[in-house]
């Protein structure tokens, strides 16, 4: 069965500073992922999704950016962080087309003071 | 535009009751519909689906029913227990796209 892995768990920055969040996925090959954020009253927002290696549909357009370096990685980042970046990030992998689920990973609590 | 919408921000029912998550959609298109579960500090688990040929689908304590006319759906969870307490999350998505689309989530209190 398909695992995701993210890390770290929590996460505080400075405003204005750099974020680099990483998910791998265990169990299965060439997923669907996705970087989805829920924020205060907000519901899950789609931020980014990715169908292979090197290929990102960006949902939200702010100031995050995401990656697929290879084909069970998937990282969100940023150059410099705002207070609004603030929120629990999840990452999100699937084997679409199929109907089939997506498995969440735990998430990453970001403060960003 | 929100294609995916949960009105009841909160409902609390008492243990052994049946609690009834509600969900519309605006997207005719969508024919895959998902129930999540969250608890605090984690990421969602799946619960259900139902596909747009179906109107009902069951597993276990949890049903899940589609008015696709009203373009509406609804999990049905019974008898309802204590660890039922969660942010219930409702997502639909179109079989050949590859996004989900998820509400805002209800908090449901099972109440002793």
């Amino acid at each position: 069965s398909q695992t995701i892995h993210q890390w770290p768990a929590t996460l505080v920055q400075p405003v204005g500073s750099p974020l680099s969040l990483e998910c791998t996925v265990e169990g299965t090959s060439n997923p669907n992922l996705y970087w989805y954020r829920q924020a205060a009253g907000r519901g899950l927002q789609l931020l980014f999704y990715s169908v292979g290696i090197g290929q990102i549909s960006s949902e939200v357009p702010q100031n995050l950016s995401a990656s697929r370096p290879q084909d069970r990685q998937f990282i969100l980042s940023s150059k410099k962080l705002l207070l609004s970046d603030s929120g629990f990030y999840l990452c999100a992998g699937g084997l679409w087309g199929n109907n089939s689920p997506l498995h969440f990973g735990n998430g990453t609590r970001l403060t960003v003071t | 535009d929100q294609q995916v919408k949960q009105n009841s921000p909160s409902l609390s029912v008492q243990e052994g009751r049946i609690s009834i998550l509600n969900c519309d959609y605006t997207n005719s298109m969508f024919d895959y519909f998902l129930w999540y579960k969250k608890y605090p500090a984690e990421g969602p688990t799946f619960l259900i689906s139902i596909s747009s040929i179906k109107d009902k689908n069951e597993d276990g304590r949890f049903t899940v029913f589609l008015n696709k006319s009203a373009k509406h759906l609804s999990l049905h969870i019974v008898p309802s227990q204590p660890g039922d307490s969660a942010v219930y999350f409702c997502a639909a998505s179109m079989n050949r796209d590859d996004k989900i689309i998820f509400g805002k989530g209800t908090r449901l209190h099972i109440l002793p």
